[in-house]
């Protein structure tokens, strides 16, 4: 079975610095990861994933992961932290054999101006 | 511009009431779905809608039920609301067929039972 662990479940950092947010995960298979964001009031959107090949994934706002299959991890970052990046973060890991995802418990990043 | 809509953003119900979701997209996506969103827990998966009429339980189904009798319309139905399910709720959907396909979510539904 899969399953997602989001290391703090709230992050904060200044804006203009890196942002770094950790996520571990469990799968039996080659895994296919996804990073969603929340804004406030809104709905998820995807930020970036990951399939096969290249394990430096690129995504939307500057943002970008990096799958490690020894570390079974993929962790977000963003060079340089905006205050519009102000937000909730979900990592997620397909279940096998189907569209189904297991969601992370969720990174609240704060951005201090 | 893709859709997926919720009829409500703010509910607010009483104990044993019955209640409606409703959710619709508008991207022809076969796949929908219905999670609870709980601080500390992240998105559980209430149910899943593969067709039309056809839906299988997720990880949390007790005290759910849905409904899809259209394509673009899926609902989630509180039989008789219960305190513990005052949570936030997002529906989303997805094109079948490949496990990469990115799912379209809609703004959410925060409700309150009293």
């Amino acid at each position: 079975a899969q399953s997602v662990t989001q290391l703090g479940s709230h992050v904060s950092v200044s804006e203009g610095a890196l942002v770094l947010l950790r996520c571990n995960y469990s799968s039996s298979v080659p895994p296919y990861l996804f990073w969603y964001v929340q804004y406030p009031n809104q709905g998820l959107q995807l930020l970036l994933k990951y399939t096969t090949g290249a394990t430096l994934v690129k995504g939307i706002n500057g943002f970008e992961a990096e799958f490690k299959k020894s570390e079974t991890s993929f962790h977000l970052t963003k060079p340089s932290a905006h205050m519009s990046d102000a937000a909730e973060y979900f990592c997620a890991v397909g279940r096998q054999g189907a569209q189904k995802l297991v969601f992370g418990q969720g990174t609240r990043l704060t951005i201090n101006p | 511009d893709v859709k997926v809509t919720q009829s409500s953003r703010y509910l607010v119900k009483r104990t044993g009431e019955k209640v409606f979701l409703e959710c619709v997209q508008d991207m022809d996506h076969e796949n929908m779905f219905w999670y609870r969103q709980d601080p500390g827990l992240g998105l559980r998966l209430i149910y899943f809608s593969y067709d039309v009429k056809m839906k299988e339980k997720g990880d949390i189904p007790e005290g759910y039920s849905v409904s899809r009798e259209k394509k673009e319309r899926f609902s989630l139905i509180l039989e008789s609301a219960s305190t513990n399910q005052t949570s936030m709720y997002l529906c989303a959907s997805i094109l079948a067929g490949s496990p990469y396909n990115e799912q379209f979510f809609g703004p959410g539904t925060r409700l309150t039972v009293l």
